[in-house]
């Protein structure tokens, strides 16, 4: 398994503003996803981190909201923007290296006032 | 889309007892998956299981990939109070657009009294 560093752990939030996640992967790997975990809720895909090239959005996400990087094969960022109250959750990554499952990070607890 | 099925949403057992829970799909699935939430924490993978019928171990859980690729279960021996989290199962598909997607079950919070 890799081992996977989400910055910030936590923050608390004012309505309007963005927050940019980063996820951080001690080697290469092939996929990397976010997911949002709403309070007392299971986890849902928001989008694939393509490396190079756009992500792919899961329905009921876009890019305007929710967009994301992945310059390389290490490092992935997620941004939640113009936020609200409603973006209060956790937000976690995920990698898979090529034919492995996927691994989890710890998660970004994000609260939106 | 595919939708997962878990249950139960909760249990309350005592430490020493066994536990079960499972999960249904509308759709099949290539790989079965079992994770533990812990609070504050990321969800950590239990078991992963690759093929329909195949019957895993990994201390003192048990899993199942049910042979109509629709279905996991879940056992928990002897429980321990460690052992308190939310369990979540997830499907993944091997192929096409929806290749290393993960669906998940909607989890069973276990607590373990003493």
């Amino acid at each position: 398994s890799a081992v996977i560093s989400q910055k910030p752990s936590r923050d608390i939030c004012q309505r309007g503003t963005s927050l940019t996640i980063q996820c951080q992967v001690d080697s290469q790997v092939t996929m990397m996803f976010w997911y949002r975990q709403q309070p007392g809720q299971s986890l849902t895909l928001i989008a694939t981190a393509n490396q190079g090239s756009e992500a792919t959005y899961e329905s009921g996400f876009v890019i305007d909201k929710f967009p994301i990087s992945r310059p390389n094969l290490t490092f992935s960022t997620l941004t939640v923007s113009n936020m609200s109250p409603e973006d209060s959750s956790i937000y976690l990554c995920s990698v898979a290296k090529a034919g492995e499952t996927q691994y989890f990070g710890p998660g970004t607890r994000l609260l939106v006032l | 889309g595919q939708q997962l099925n878990q249950s139960p949403q909760s249990m309350f057992i005592q430490e020493g007892e066994d536990v079960s829970m499972n999960c249904t799909s509308s759709s099949i699935f290539n790989t079965w998956l079992w994770y533990k939430q812990d609070p504050g924490e990321g969800p950590v993978l239990l078991i992963a299981l690759y093929k329909a019928g195949e019957l895993t171990s990994n201390g003192r859980l048990t899993a199942q990939f049910g042979i109509t690729r629709k279905d996991s279960f879940l056992n928990i021996s002897a429980s321990i109070p460690s052992d308190v989290g939310i369990y979540f199962c997830a499907g993944q598909n091997a192929g096409g657009t929806s290749y290393g997607k993960l669906t998940f079950g909607q989890g069973t919070i276990l607590t373990v009294h003493p």
